[in-house]
């Protein structure tokens, strides 16, 4: 069946430091999307990578799509603490299921 | 305006009662969800419905019942509540093959059975 794997689960960052989280999948993805939970809140949609190799920046946000669509990151640069939150990848196999990912949860130190 | 809104936002109940979670969404969107998620933060999708047609199920007890009266409502109905339903499950709609957007979700209902 299909796996896809987030890593870190925790990271505990200093404000201003970088931050990248992960996600990996045993098999070829069609696209990857990827959410924000606030603590107490609920996912809020990011941003969705479809092609190969692509590449998105929001602010301080850089999202990857790997070449073989097998993995993803989400890579945040000089975290503040209002970046705090869970983060998820997401994923379907081309019907309405989408698939989240374990998260990652980022904690930032003031 | 709310874009999708999920009714009771905290609910406490005692095992073996039955209750429901109402949800509704003003975007237009045609499908409609349910996840839940566990004191991990793990997100499962429970179930999913097209224009008021189930088309997503679970592997779910059927204690729990959804029910679409239209496609901007979809209500989650749980029979016999366990200890184990304690949880925070939400709603979310999309646009049917419209991935771009992603998800909307609702702020969330917290179950707590005891």
């Amino acid at each position: 069946g299909q796996q896809v794997m987030q890593i870190p689960q925790y990271q505990h960052v200093q404000e201003g430091e970088d931050f990248t989280t992960y996600c990996n999948s045993s098999t070829t993805l069609s696209n990857i999307q990827w959410y924000k939970q606030r603590p107490g809140g609920h996912p809020v949609f990011l941003i969705q990578l479809v092609k190969s190799g692509e590449v998105k920046k929001q602010k301080r946000l850089t999202f990857q799509f790997g070449e073989a669509k097998k993995n993803s990151s989400l890579h945040i640069t000089a975290t503040q603490t209002t970046d705090v939150g869970t983060y998820f990848c997401a994923f379907n196999f081309g019907n309405e299921k989408l698939t989240f990912g374990t998260g990652t949860r980022l904690t930032i130190i003031p | 305006d709310t874009a999708v809104s999920q009714t009771p936002k905290y609910l406490v109940t005692q095992m073996g009662n039955d209750k429901s979670i109402k949800c509704e969404q003003n975007l237009g969107h045609d499908t409609m969800y349910w996840y839940k998620q566990d004191s991990k933060k793990f997100l499962k999708i429970m179930f999913s419905y097209n224009n008021k047609e189930l088309i997503i199920n679970e592997t779910v007890p059927n204690r729990f019942s959804p029910k679409s009266p239209d496609k901007a409502h979809l209500n989650l109905h749980i029979n016999s509540l366990e200890l184990g339903d304690s949880a925070v499950y939400f709603c979310a709609s999309s646009p049917q093959g419209n991935w771009n957007y992603g998800y909307t979700f609702g702020s969330g209902t917290r179950l707590t059975v005891v």
